[in-house]
């Protein structure tokens, strides 16, 4: 089945710094969701972003799907952007999305 | 407010007991996820269903079991035949299948 790998596993940044987290995926797809999970575990769905790019403040995605990866970026860091941010992929005829393990990003004040 | 809910938060499990997590959502949503998901772990599929009485396997159905009766309600049994229950579980819901899903707040399982 198609593998999903992102990276960095674990970053730590100070309050206001940027960010980028990288998801690589192994064959092609046609859905790619960015989420990001609190500490308290609830998941919000950040992006959906099967292909091009999106902006939602200070928070962006690119996909470029011919080249099999996906970038985050997260500009101006806040304390409450903590937690871990997971990108799951989706085939074409596939019933299922399938995560990574995530990247587990702390800002620190 | 729309939303998803999940019930109980905790839920405590003894040997050789099934237990049932809810999952309601108000979204009018055609499709329904059950994921599983344990410690530093991404998250796993458990069932899926795109439509009313309709429901699907994902990589992990084993030992546990679903039924979809109605739009708003996609409960989920763990079964006694589920050897390792414990760990955090995730009901989402999408509009269309597999497109943006959104998740409830969860609930933890553990076993007494």
């Amino acid at each position: 089945g198609i593998q999903v790998e992102q990276s960095p596993p674990d970053l730590i940044l100070q309050e206001g710094a940027n960010s980028t987290l990288r998801c690589n995926f192994s064959d092609s797809v046609n859905n790619l969701q960015w989420f990001h999970q609190n500490p308290w575990g609830q998941l919000i769905n950040l992006f959906y972003i099967p292909s091009g790019t999106k902006q939602n403040g200070r928070l962006s995605a690119t996909t470029v799907a011919t080249e099999r990866y996906s970038l985050l970026y997260i500009s101006s860091s806040q304390t409450t952007d903590s937690g871990v941010y997971f990108c799951a992929v989706g085939q074409g005829g596939s019933e299922k999305l399938v995560f990574g393990k995530g990247t587990k990003l702390t800002v620190n004040p | 407010d729309g939303g998803i809910t999940q019930s109980p938060k905790y839920l405590f499990r003894k040997e050789g007991q099934n237990v049932t997590l809810s999952c309601e959502q108000n979204l009018n949503h055609d499709a329904m996820y059950w994921y599983r998901q344990d410690p530093g772990q991404g998250l796993r599929l458990i069932y899926y269903s795109q439509i009313v009485n309709d429901f699907q396997k994902g990589d992990i159905a084993e030992g546990y079991s679903v039924s979809r009766e109605k739009k708003e309600s996609f409960p989920l049994t763990v079964t006694s035949a589920q050897k390792n229950p414990t760990a955090f579980y995730l009901c989402a819901s999408s509009m269309i299948f597999q497109e943006t899903q959104y998740f409830g707040p969860g609930t933890r399982l553990l076993v007494l």
